[in-house]
């Protein structure tokens, strides 16, 4: 079955560090792969995505290069804020066909706090 | 992009009462999904629906049940609220059928304590 695991945390960080969180994945196919972000107190909201191998998603300063070869879609940003504090969460979707499509599969979550 | 609206937000209820989780969306979109969210973070589907009495399970198994009697209202319902249902409820429903990556719009979830 499709898995996807996150690196373990919680991950603390000074304002402007670098951040990186691994994210790797187990699927048949080519599945779409995600980045939701979690603020305190709210839903899931979708960071960026990636839909093929090679493609590099990126928001609000935020990068993740879909790679096959390690089926690998890590999260990077060069230089955090506190405002960036929230859970990550890497998923992937089959791509259409098949009984699993539409479903997501979550990582199991990477608290991040970033301090002043 | 869809709207997801759930409620309530949160809830606190004693054991072996019947609750009944709402969410809509507003874009008439057929796909919508619960999520249970352990205090761990871990997110597990629990049921889903492709459209108008569509309804099956997800992933995790779960007490609840769900029904789709109109494409924008998706309720969870427990018959009899246990403390091992206390978890964090969250709803979702996709793009839209020009949208085949999957992107989902999640509610802002219920959070439910079961005394």
């Amino acid at each position: 079955g499709n898995s996807v695991t996150q690196m373990e945390g919680p991950v603390t960080l000074s304002e402007e560090a670098f951040l990186t969180i691994n994210c790797t994945y187990t699927a048949t196919g080519y599945p779409s792969l995600f980045w939701y972000v979690q603020y305190p107190g709210e839903g899931l909201q979708l960071l960026l995505k990636a839909t093929k191998a090679d493609d590099k998603g990126s928001n609000k300063g935020f990068e993740a290069t879909y790679r096959k070869e390690t089926t690998s879609f890590h999260l990077e940003k060069g230089s955090v804020q506190v405002s960036d504090s929230a859970v990550y969460f890497c998923a992937l979707s089959p791509n259409a066909g098949g009984t699993s499509y539409g479903k997501l599969t979550f990582g199991q979550g990477t608290i991040l706090t970033v301090h002043p | 992009e869809a709207d997801i609206y759930q409620t309530p937000r949160y809830l606190v209820i004693g054991t072996g009462k019947k609750i009944t989780l709402e969410c809509s969306q507003t874009m008439g979109h057929d796909k919508m999904y619960w999520y249970q969210q352990d205090p761990g973070m871990e997110l597990h589907l629990i049921h889903y629906s492709y459209g108008v009495n569509s309804t099956e399970k997800g992933d995790l198994s779960s007490e609840s049940t769900v029904s789709r009697i109109r494409t924008e209202h998706f309720p969870l319902t427990l018959e009899s609220a246990r403390p091992s249902h206390t978890s964090q409820y969250l709803c979702a429903s996709p793009g839209g059928a020009g949208d085949p990556y999957n992107e989902q719009f999640f509610g802002p979830g219920t959070r439910l304590t079961v005394l």
